[in-house]
């Protein structure tokens, strides 16, 4: 079994929807990373959380430790918002990330 | 301010052969760290660097794998003797601490 899972593995959404997607882990961890992943290959860190909630524009991240589960959540879905959605987990100051295996998010027009 | 540089973008070279790729992290960045992703697959951890040092090279797959980082900057990552299942996209990220990673473009092998 992984020690980062994520659901669902593809996800398709029409343009202005409400998504959410799910990332749950299996360690100890200092912090959650989502990372986003475009066509071209390049990788943006969107969020680092270790608890609670964060927010920036349109994208909010929710972690709940007890239940080692994270969200992620995009309001008013665009197109542009198409990309690979990573969560990674690192267990300790200065560790290596560990990746589950992403979710390809369409958004169509 | 620039951020992570990683050359060559694009690498091809033949079964058998040497190859190294280059990180230049984030001024000031002390951790640096490489990943591999292989194709249709996801990312999988290779070393981390703590200033020169490497307290983690838990991911480098054979010996044929190695890496060095010199005055807390550049790191060269080098594949000796590729094999084709060494194709892959090479990424180098860094961070300042325990603190976001950023990543650089990558650098795409191909073993023929």
């Amino acid at each position: 079994k992984n020690e980062v899972e994520q659901s669902p593995q593809n996800l398709t959404a029409q343009e202005g929807e409400f998504i959410t997607i799910n990332c749950s882990y299996s360690v100890g961890i200092s912090a959650l990373h989502w990372l986003q992943q475009h066509p071209g290959g390049g990788i943006v860190s969107l969020f680092m959380l270790s608890s609670g909630k964060k927010k920036h524009g349109r994208l909010i991240a929710t972690i709940n430790i007890q239940e080692k589960h994270s969200s992620l959540h995009i309001t008013a879905s665009h197109p542009r918002d198409s990309a690979v959605y990573i969560c990674a987990v690192q267990t300790g100051a200065n560790s290596k990330l560990t990746f589950g295996k992403g979710i390809t998010l369409s958004v169509r027009p | 301010g620039a951020g992570v540089s990683q050359s060559p973008s694009n690498k091809v070279t033949e079964k058998g052969k040497d190859v190294e790729l280059r990180c230049d992290p984030i001024s000031g960045h002390t951790a640096l760290y490489w990943y591999r992703q292989r194709l249709g697959q996801g990312l999988e951890f290779l070393i981390y660097f703590q200033g020169n040092s490497a307290p983690d090279k838990s991911g480098l797959p054979s010996d044929r794998f190695s890496a060095e980082r010199t005055g807390e900057s550049v790191s060269t990552l080098t594949i000796q003797r590729t094999q084709q299942e060494d194709s892959a996209v090479y990424l180098c990220a860094s961070s300042r601490g325990p603190e976001t990673q950023y990543f650089g473009p990558g650098t795409r092998l191909l073993v023929l």
